[in-house]
Formats: structure tokens, sequence, C-alpha cells
């Protein structure tokens, strides 16, 4: 069974910092992963999707890796800023399903001003 | 383009009652899906359609039925609530073919059970 583990629970760091969230999963044998962002309340986004043969994607200012063969993922915020406050979920789509994603539990970052 | 919407927003149920969840998207998209979201818990998917007419178990079915009856809709039902479903109920879709894998959120629902 697929589990996807995400670390750190909570980041708070100051505007203007670089940081890197992490996500692992057990099953290297993944049909893609996605980075989403959650706010408090609302549903999730998608920022990120990255295919099984892809290592990595870019949009903006997030920059996200994957090393399928070690089970990793990591998010790249560069230059973070107040808005950038938010829960951040890692998801992977595996198990001979190439629609069912299993998600990490987020990492809750807030960038202070 | 409402993209995907949720009905009600916010319930209160007492132990036993029954409710339905109302998922509507207007993309034209194949697949749909319900999660539930609990604190330390993360998303754990609950039932999923796949087409019009089709539907099938997730992670946690137990105590929730679904229906898609029409293409653009997605019915989650609780018959009889209990205290261990509240949680808050995500609806998502996505498109068919290469893009089946994008999936799109709609807002939440925040269902509590006394």
């Amino acid at each position: 069974k697929q589990e996807v583990t995400q670390i750190p629970a909570a980041l708070s760091v100051p505007e203007g910092e670089n940081l890197v969230l992490n996500c692992s999963f057990t099953d290297s044998a993944i049909y893609n992963l996605q980075w989403f962002r959650q706010d408090p309340g609302k549903g999730l986004t998608s920022l990120l999707l990255i295919q099984s043969s892809q290592r990595e994607q870019t949009s903006g200012r997030l920059n996200a890796s994957l090393d399928k063969s070690s089970g990793r993922s990591t998010l790249y915020i560069a230059a973070s800023q107040p808005g950038d406050s938010a829960t951040y979920l890692c998801a992977v789509v595996s198990g001979g399903s190439n629609y069912k994603l299993t998600f990490g539990k987020g990492t809750l970052l807030t960038v202070n001003p | 383009n409402a993209g995907v919407t949720q009905t009600p927003k916010f319930r209160v149920l007492k132990t036993g009652q029954s409710m339905t969840l109302l998922c509507a998207q207007d993309m034209n998209h194949e697949y749909m899906y319900w999660y539930r979201q609990d604190p330390g818990m993360g998303l754990r998917l609950i039932h999923y359609s796949v087409g019009e007419g089709t539907t099938a178990k997730g992670e946690v079915p137990d105590g929730y039925n679904v229906s898609r009856l029409k293409k653009q809709n997605f019915l989650l039902g609780l018959e009889s609530a209990a205290p261990s479903q509240t949680s808050v109920y995500f609806c998502a879709s996505s498109p068919g073919g290469g893009r089946v894998t994008e999936q799109f959120f709609g807002p939440g629902t925040r269902l509590t059970v006394l």
C-alpha cells in the first residue's frame, strides 16, 4: 500500500527566504506526483504535476523535483512571501491506477512579514 | 465557468439523520471523486466515478453511498450519520484521456454530526 509522508509538518520562515518542502513515498512505481496548495477553509489548488518520466517542473517561483528511484520529491519556493502561507500537499498516483491519488498529510507553511 | 461546486457549504446533523451532498462540475469531466479530510489523516478517497452511470469504492467507503446519474453531478449520501463522519468533504473532477490525473477540487462541505 502506497504511503506518502511530508516533512516537516509545519514550517515558519521570514519573508524573502528560499525554502524546501519534502515529500517521500514508499512505492516508487508511480504514475505521477502532484503538489497542491490549500488555504484555510478552502479547497485544493493544483500547483505542479510531474510525470513519472520527468525530473522536475517549474512554475514561477516554484520548482518541484522528482527522484522516483529513491521515492522522493521536493518543492522549492524562492523568495517566499506572506501570500505563500498555506498548507502544501503532496500526492501520488500509483498502484496500477492512473487516476487515484494518495495524499500526504501536508506541510503548514507560515511566511512572516 | 464555475468549475467544481459543492452544496451545502456547512451542515450540522444529529446521529442517525440522513443527508445528501451535491457536487456539480461544468467542465465536462469524465471522472469525479469524493474525499474526506480529517486532522492528522490527510485526504482519503471515499468513492469515485469513471463516467456517467458508474461508481466504485475508494479507501473509506463504509457508511456512504454515491450516484452519478448525470455526467455533471456526483452525489454523496449518508443514510444514517454517525459522529465518526464529522469531517470536511471535498469533491473533485478530472478529464479523461491524457489529462485524467489532473484533479480539480471544489471548496468543500464542513459536516458536523452530533
